[in-house]
C-alpha cells in the first residue's frame, strides 16, 4: 500500500512570504492530521480533518495558518505571512476513520522541512 | 493540561537491553503509542497499549500501567540501527472523532559498538 505523500520535501522562504504544503493520505483513510515538529521536540497537532470536515484546529494559529481538505482526500496547509519561528518540519499523517479509527495508529509522511530566513 | 514526560537522551551498547520510560497526565486516555523516528525521517509506528500489561513484538516490548500513568518501551539485543528518537504518544479522547495523538518530546537513543 502506498504511504502518505507530501510535497515539497524542503522549502526555504524569507519572513513575511507565503508557503503551501500538500499532502495525499493513504487510500481509504478518512482522518488526516497536520503536525508541526520543531527541532528537538515531539510533533504538535495543528489541525485534524475527518473526511472534509475540521475536527480540531484549536492549536492552529489562524491569523497566519490555514488548511483545507475540500474533497475529503488530499489536503493543503498554508502559511501567510511566515515568521522565523515557523521554521520546522510539517508532518502530515492519516488514519482510519469510524470505530476502527479509535484504535488505529497514525501513519506519517516524510514531512516538509521549512526554513524561514 | 496535557503532559507527557520522557528522558531526553539515553545511551547503550550493541547487544544490550534498554528501557525508555514515559509518564503521562492527560485529560482522558484511549491508548498509548510508541513511535521510532530516525533523523530526517517520518515517525514510524512501533507499538500500541490500551490495557494494562506487556505487549511483545519481536525485539521490542511495551508496558502500560493506566493507574500510574506510566509506560515503558523495552528494546532487546540492541543494534546500531536502533539509534533514533523514540516518541511516546497518548490518545486522550475516547470518541471516534478525537483520534489525534499528543506526543512527548522524544528520547534520543544512541547505540555504540
Amino acid at each position: 500500500e502506498a504511504g502518505v505523500a507530501q510535497s515539497p520535501r524542503y522549502k526555504i522562504i524569507e519572513k513575511r512570504q507565503s508557503v503551501a504544503f500538500w499532502c495525499n493520505p493513504i487510500s481509504g483513510h478518512a482522518t488526516l492530521y497536520w503536525y508541526q515538529q520543531i527541532l528537538g521536540q515531539g510533533p504538535k497537532l495543528l489541525i485534524q480533518f475527518q473526511n472534509n470536515g475540521v475536527v480540531d484546529d484549536s492549536q492552529l494559529p489562524k491569523d497566519r495558518f490555514s488548511a483545507e481538505r475540500l474533497k475529503g482526500v488530499d489536503s493543503t496547509l498554508k502559511i501567510q505571512p511566515a515568521k522565523l519561528e515557523d521554521s520546522a518540519v510539517y508532518l502530515c499523517a492519516s488514519s482510519l476513520g469510524g470505530k476502527a479509527g479509535a484504535r488505529s495508529p497514525l501513519h506519517f509522511g516524510n514531512g516538509t522541512r521549512l526554513t524561514v530566513t | 493540561g496535557q503532559n507527557i514526560d520522557q528522558p531526553t537522551e539515553m545511551t547503550a551498547t550493541e547487544g544490550a537491553i534498554v528501557q525508555i520510560n514515559c509518564t503521562y497526565q492527560t485529560s482522558g486516555f484511549n491508548g498509548l503509542f510508541w513511535y521510532q523516528q530516525h533523523a530526517g525521517e517520518a515517525p514510524t509506528f512501533l507499538s500500541y497499549n490500551v490495557l494494562d500489561g506487556l505487549e511483545e513484538k519481536g525485539r521490542f516490548s511495551s508496558f502500560l500501567s493506566r493507574s500510574k500513568g506510566y509506560s515503558y518501551l523495552l528494546l532487546k539485543e540492541l543494534q546500531m540501527k536502533d539509534s533514533a528518537s523514540y516518541l511516546c504518544a497518548v490518545r486522550a479522547q475516547a470518541n471516534q472523532a478525537g483520534t489525534a495523538l499528543i506526543f512527548g518530546k522524544g528520547t534520543t537513543l544512541s547505540v555504540s559498538s
